[in-house]
């Protein structure tokens, strides 16, 4: 059984700039959540994808935006980033509904300079 | 809206003393809480979740806690601490899906555990 995988491991980027991470599912999960990790903080909702389709969200701006394939694995994207979006970015895959586990993939280290 | 509070940004245990990790949550419904574990470059590893029931949950690696309404807390608790057990602890909690979709996990802001030799 092949865990929640996530790419790239590490990114840097500059200020404006747009950036896409890309997560692969557990196998046999139909939703994924997207969360970011600031340093030293707890890791916060930014959305949920299932059936291709978002979920439900988090406080974040519509700058940060989805996509989840057929295959149901997923992207995130952040257009015109900011300092502040440096994080750590954390996929999880599951099965829908409330309850289900989800299960985390190792993140994706994004810096903004 | 739900919260999650980790009073403690760091604790340090002896290796083979006893832990005890403090949450407490905001919630107005009943609550699904879990603890999750954070080493160094990895991803979030469940250790234990509570919905109903027994209100002391085991988990894994030796972990329980236990869930107490009267005092909005679900503590993290181990025997003997190991070395390993280094790590980011974190606690959080689901709230049942609105007619809005998904809530996500809230998570509190964590507690360091450092285990001295």
């Amino acid at each position: 059984e092949t865990g929640v995988t996530q790419s790239p491991t590490h990114l840097i980027k500059t200020r404006g700039q747009q950036v896409t991470l890309r997560c692969s599912s557990q196998s046999g999960h139909n939703t994924v959540s997207w969360y970011q990790q600031a340093l030293g903080q707890g890791p916060q909702f930014i959305f949920q994808y299932y059936r291709e389709e978002e979920n439900g969200r988090g406080n974040f701006p519509p700058r940060f935006s989805g996509l989840q394939f057929p295959n149901y694995s997923s992207e995130l994207n952040v257009n015109a980033l900011e300092l502040d979006d440096s994080a750590l970015y954390l996929c999880a895959s599951s099965l829908s509904g409330w309850m289900n586990e989800q299960f985390f993939g190792p993140g994706t280290r994004l810096t903004v300079l | 809206a739900q919260s999650v509070t980790q009073p403690d940004i760091h604790i340090t245990v002896s290796e083979g003393a006893s832990l005890e990790l403090r949450c407490n949550y905001s919630y107005g419904a009943t609550p699904y809480l879990f603890w999750y574990v954070q080493s160094p470059g990895q991803g979030l590893q469940l250790l234990l979740k509570y919905f109903s029931g027994d209100t002391l949950v085991q988990g894994i690696k030796g972990f329980e806690a236990e869930f107490k309404r009267s005092q909005s807390s679900f503590n993290l608790r181990k025997p003997s601490v190991h070395w390993s057990d280094a790590a980011e602890y974190f606690c959080a909690v689901e709230s049942m899906y609105s007619g809005g979709g998904a809530d996500g996990l809230t998570f509190g802001k964590g507690t360091h555990l450092i285990i001295q030799p």
